[in-house]
């Protein structure tokens, strides 16, 4: 699975959007972008995952440069209950497991 | 309804004694896995299973034994416990196919320390 790179540590004000980088310059072709968080004393949670295109759910975006070397997931509006550690996650299609690195770590000031 | 569901979800045990995890998955998932989560937050997988069968062993102590009875229920059995063994336990299930990957859910973790 690709290497991934994220900052150790972001912080934004309530309410506002936060974009949280991640370079995957090793990417394949065929490999998938996934993003999970995990809050303070819980299991990682599932927030997005892309190929190709940019995508949105209700928890967030995911924007994926053309030459898929790095990607932003995008907190539209971030409540103080998104204050988690972020994890950039790289693997193929028929991975049998999620390779978790450092992640970045977002707090969120009131 | 808990998707992945573990228990216990605290354990506290001496050194040498062998205690067990149970976890279990209401999603239809065909794959399972155990994460382990260090003192320094670091997750790290431990065990794979796709199908009730073994798919990945990363360098884990044979002290650790994963048993699926099946497809639903991963359990993991540690024997003669040390005091490294003293981290958060997590049991994940997704559905892998050639051409997609399913989101994975976590369950909620079990903290294990020894003493």
């Amino acid at each position: 699975d690709a290497k991934t790179t994220q900052p150790n540590s972001m912080e934004s004000n309530e309410e506002e959007p936060v974009h949280l980088p991640c370079n995957h310059s090793t990417i394949s072709g065929t490999d998938y972008i996934h993003w999970y968080r995990q809050l303070p004393s819980q299991g990682p949670e599932y927030v997005i995952h892309g190929l190709t295109s940019n995508v949105n759910n209700r928890m967030a975006s995911l924007a994926i440069a053309e030459d898929r070397k790095s990607s932003t997931l995008i907190l539209h509006r971030a409540t103080l209950r998104d204050a988690a550690v972020y994890y950039c996650i790289i693997t193929g299609a028929g991975s049998y497991q999620l390779t978790f690195g450092k992640g970045t770590k977002l707090s969120v000031i009131p | 309804d808990t998707a992945v569901s573990q228990t216990p979800k605290y354990l506290v045990t001496q050194m040498g004694n062998d205690k067990s995890i149970k976890c279990e998955q209401n999603l239809g998932h065909d794959t399972m896995y155990w994460y382990k989560q260090d003192s320094k937050k670091f997750l790290k997988i431990m065990f794979s299973y796709n199908n009730k069968e073994l798919i990945i062993n990363e360098t884990v102590p044979n002290r650790f034994s994963p048993k699926s009875p099946d497809k639903a229920h991963l359990n993991l059995h540690i024997n003669s416990l040390e005091l490294g063994d003293s981290a958060v336990y997590f049991c994940a299930s997704s559905q892998v196919g050639s051409r997609v990957h399913t989101e994975a859910f976590f369950g909620q973790g079990t903290r294990l320390t020894v003493v």
